[in-house]
């Protein structure tokens, strides 16, 4: 299995400052026939289940506010949220689709300092 | 609108048989995978696997291989998960979604507890 393995576990952020969330995968997760890098970003609020923001890597889905942004390939990806916000306060996942099982970072909790 | 919405929270004795459901809607149900995740209590995502509406093709995460069964019903746009045989560890919020265009998933059903105990 793909092992993904996300830092920090938690971060306290004041509102208006910048987050930065790391995903590394123990595989490469970039599909060189497409160029494509097979790795999403959810979020999870409390009591809510996940919601995507991201998908290949840094195609933010409709809606997603774009203080929300993606990056990276290969094996090393990061999340960051370029302005925190207190509605942001919640859990960030990252998911490699490139084989299955299609595995879950452990998630890292977002928080407001 | 595209709508997953799951059955309700279920109570169980370890041993029991269970079969929890997942109804779609605003959208043609067989052109996109069904996924479920776990998540233990005050735990992460596991993907447990996915089943393709169109054909009940199925793809389980060997760790769930053998302990769950995916199905479907076309003609009721529905999909289930189910246990013959419930064990305590199974306890856990068990979420529906759709594996959308972009292979992610994509839009989530509200989620299903189930609780498995003496």
């Amino acid at each position: 299995d793909i092992v993904m393995t996300q830092s920090p576990d938690s971060l306290a952020v004041s509102l208006g400052e910048r987050a930065t969330i790391n995903c590394k995968s123990s595989q490469n997760v970039l599909y060189s026939s497409n160029s494509k890098n097979y790795l999403a970003w959810y979020q999870q609020k409390p009591g809510q289940p996940p919601k995507l923001l991201i998908s290949w890597a840094s195609t933010r889905e409709s809606g997603v506010p774009d203080r929300f942004s993606g990056s990276g390939s290969g094996t090393d990806f990061t999340l960051t949220i370029s302005s925190l916000q207190a509605d942001d306060v919640a859990v960030y996942y990252c998911q490699q689709y490139y084989v299955p099982p299609r595995t879950f970072g452990q998630g890292t909790k977002v928080e407001i300092k | 609108e595209v709508q997953l919405v799951q059955s309700g929270a279920e109570v169980k004795k370890p041993g029991e048989s269970l079969k929890i459901s997942c109804q779609v809607s605003g959208y043609s149900f067989t052109t996109y995978w069904i996924g479920w995740v776990r998540q233990m209590p005050g735990k992460g995502l596991e993907w447990m696997g996915i089943i393709h509406p169109g054909d009940s093709d199925t793809r389980y995460n060997p760790s769930f291989q053998g302990q769950v069964t995916f199905s479907v019903d076309k003609s009721i746009n529905t999909a289930y998960l189910q246990w013959s045989s419930l064990k305590a560890s199974d306890t856990a919020m068990y979420y529906c979604a759709r594996q959308g265009g972009s292979q992610a998933f994509d839009r989530w059903g509200q989620g299903t507890f189930v609780t498995a105990s003496s």
